[in-house]
């Protein structure tokens, strides 16, 4: 059965860092690139960044580009999400999600981490 | 205000046939691939088609994709109490090299 659990997520003041992480099983974790999505609270998804299987390609949405970096270890089968600079508009709950049969396709979703940035 | 257009809402009674709408550019959906996701209330999304009209394993045939040109579409016929949920459409976008979502259509069942 595939699983990913996120973790690393409460509260951050803004200008603060937070490195949240998804725990992945039942699964080649090594051959799927990965994603992180976000949903601030009462709105829709946003993609926030994908990462290929080697871990040699990044993507970024335009609005964490310079303040996140995603990362993996797949000797450990554990994606990354490292937040610096974090801001208000950062707070949301976060989904790991395994890349499928295309580059928007997410067959496979975590529960989620909530992220607060707030003073 | 997301670059995929999507309704607000849509409702229809049980039973009944209702189509959501996602309308995009030549950079994203009319040059890849259309994907939609369910989303329950406090639950996370779920993939409900993917690759414009494939269904995943699970997925009732009662839910079908299609696409057109810079436009694709959800449908979901015989409609049940338990499809009430929030429904988006997702596609890569060749000239932000990065994912898109459409800004989610919330489905009542009346």
């Amino acid at each position: 059965e595939v699983q990913l659990v996120e973790s690393g997520g409460g509260l951050v003041q803004p200008g603060g860092s937070l490195r949240l992480s998804c725990a992945a099983s039942g699964f080649t974790f090594s051959i799927s690139a990965m994603n992180w999505v976000r949903q601030a609270p009462g709105k829709g998804l946003e993609w926030v960044s994908t990462i290929s299987d080697s871990g040699a390609s990044t993507y970024y949405a335009d609005s964490v580009k310079g303040r996140f970096t995603i990362s993996r270890d797949n000797s450990k089968n554990t994606l990354h999400l490292q937040m610096n600079s974090l801001r208000d508009d950062d707070t949301a709950v976060y989904y790991c999600a395994r890349r499928g049969n295309n580059w928007s396709s997410f067959d496979y979703w975590g529960q989620g981490s909530l992220v607060t940035v707030s003073s | 205000q997301s670059v995929l257009t999507q309704p607000p809402s849509a409702s229809a009674t049980p039973g009944q046939r209702v189509t959501i709408s996602c309308s995009g550019s030549n950079s994203n959906i009319g040059s890849n691939n259309v994907n939609w996701y369910q989303q329950l209330p406090g639950t996370a999304p779920k993939l409900l088609i993917y690759s414009n009209n494939q269904r995943p394993s699970g997925v009732p045939d009662r839910f079908s994709g299609s696409k057109s040109g810079t436009s694709a579409s959800l449908a979901i016929s015989g409609l049940q109490s338990e499809d009430e949920a929030d429904y988006y459409c997702a596609v890569w976008d060749d000239r932000l090299n990065g994912v898109l979502f459409g800004g989610g259509t919330k489905l009542t069942v009346l």
